[in-house]
């Protein structure tokens, strides 16, 4: 089993619909949740950081965490062309603060946004 | 602010050369941290450092080592290059301890091994 493992894609979603995207992880001990989105020959830009259970809303990108399934999801609300783009889920390992230097990555889902 | 700055940003290598990538982190950030990226591997962890220790250590062989120098900037050697080592670089700077554990990346430094 990976340790961090995104919903296979490609996802395409009409323009102004909602994404959704879902991430698991194995290490139950996690602590810090990571979503990351990286446009094709760029390198990972940090969008959204969650560490409590529930939502996290900032503009239109909601995380959902529940450490009790082990489940990180990212909603795009109003998804438009310009999120068209790979997403990737990031986990610190395990608890305490010497970890927090090192994430472990999910594949990545490719999402387009078509118009 | 400036962001995080890794020079070069390409490298044309030989098998059997050594390299050496660089990593300036955020102004106030104390942990760099670095990962390889492939298509067939992803993401993948190397190291990190902060106040000049290693602190964590991915599973890489030991031809990849790095250090942290006073002012936070590190540096990342490959010896001994091998055609798999052709990727994608990245540093990523952080707070560190309580400051803070989100990561920013670099641009990146493309190595190709030929």
């Amino acid at each position: 089993q990976k340790e961090v493992e995104q919903n296979s894609g490609p996802l395409s979603v009409p323009e102004g619909a909602i994404a959704s995207l879902n991430c698991t992880y194995s290490d139950r001990g996690s602590q810090s949740f990571f979503w990351y989105r990286q446009y094709s020959g760029k390198s990972p830009e940090l969008i959204m950081s969650i560490y409590s259970n529930g939502d996290k809303e900032d503009g239109r990108f909601t995380a959902q965490l529940n450490k009790a399934s082990q489940y990180v999801s990212l909603l795009i609300r109003d998804s438009q062309p310009s999120d068209s783009a790979t997403y990737l889920c990031a986990v610190t390992p395990n608890a305490g603060g010497t970890s927090y230097g090192k994430l472990t990555f999910g594949q990545g889902t490719i999402l387009t946004v078509h118009p | 602010k400036a962001g995080v700055t890794q020079t070069p940003r390409y490298l044309i290598k030989t098998r059997g050369q050594q390299v050496t990538l660089s990593c300036s982190p955020i102004s106030g950030h104390r942990s760099v941290s670095w990962y390889q990226q492939t298509p067939g591997q992803g993401l993948q962890f190397l190291f990190e450092y902060f106040s000049e220790t290693q602190r964590n250590k991915g599973n890489f062989p030991g031809r990849f080592s790095g250090r942290q120098f006073s002012n936070s900037r590190s540096e990342m050697n490959v010896s001994t290059l091998e055609l798999g080592d052709s990727a994608l670089y990245l540093c990523a700077s952080s707070r560190g301890g309580e400051g803070g554990p989100e990561q920013y990346f670099g641009p990146g430094t493309r190595l190709t091994v030929t």
